[in-house]
């Protein structure tokens, strides 16, 4: 079965730095790939999805992740935080092969803090 | 663009009350999927549908049921509500091949079990 592991359930971060959120999927196959964001008390929203092509996915707000098969990793980047990214966020799996039918398998969050 | 609505946006019940709610996907989006986020858990997979049919079930309680209807539109009716069933549900649609095209969420439903 599809899991998604994301180590670090809290990153704290100044503003200006780097952002790095890990997630980390186990999977036979190469699955699709999702970076949703959540703010307190709203819907989740996605952010950037890997499904084929390039490994390097561009999303909103200036994150990036890559797909590296080697590694079953899909790691969330952004060069600069800002004040306004500090919010949940949450890596995501579906499996192509499972009929068409894909339910999105959610890891357990990462809670990003930004500090000035 | 049009969004997947949930409605209500908040719902407070009583234990053992019965509550029901309803998600309108995104036109021409036929599947729909039915998420329960706990305080401070991520989101955990109910039950989705396809072309009005069930597709996929994930943990959800048997006290909970739901459909898609004609118009595509679902409705996800929970009885006897617990105090554990307090959460946020979030609905989301896609084109049938949801993992190449992507998912969209609603903005989710709190349900608060008093």
């Amino acid at each position: 079965a599809q899991s998604v592991t994301q180590l670090g359930s809290h990153v704290s971060v100044s503003e200006g730095a780097l952002v790095l959120l890990r997630c980390n999927y186990s999977s036979s196959v190469p699955p699709y790939l999702f970076w949703y964001v959540q703010y307190p008390n709203q819907g989740l929203q996605l952010l950037l999805k890997y499904t084929t092509g390039a490994t390097l996915v561009k999303g909103i707000n200036g994150f990036e992740a890559e797909f590296k098969k080697s590694e079953t990793s899909f790691h969330l980047t952004k060069p600069s935080a800002h004040m306004s990214d500090a919010a949940e966020y949450f890596c995501a799996v579906s499996d192509p092969f499972s009929g068409g039918y894909n339910k999105l398998i959610f890891g357990a969050g990462t809670r990003l803090a930004v500090h000035p | 663009a049009a969004g997947v609505i949930q409605s209500p946006r908040h719902l407070i019940k009583e234990k053992r009350e019965t509550a029901t709610l309803k998600c309108y996907p995104i036109p021409r989006h036929d599947t729909v999927y039915w998420y329960q986020q706990g305080p401070g858990q991520d989101p955990q997979f109910l039950i989705s549908f396809y072309e009005k049919m069930q597709s996929d079930k994930g943990s959800i309680p048997d006290r909970f049921s739901a459909q898609q209807f004609s118009d595509y539109h679902s409705e996800l009716n929970m009885s006897s509500l617990e105090l554990g069933d307090s959460a946020l549900y979030f609905c989301a649609s896609s084109p049938r091949a949801g993992g190449n095209y992507g998912y969209t969420f609603g903005s989710g439903t709190r349900l608060t079990v008093v």
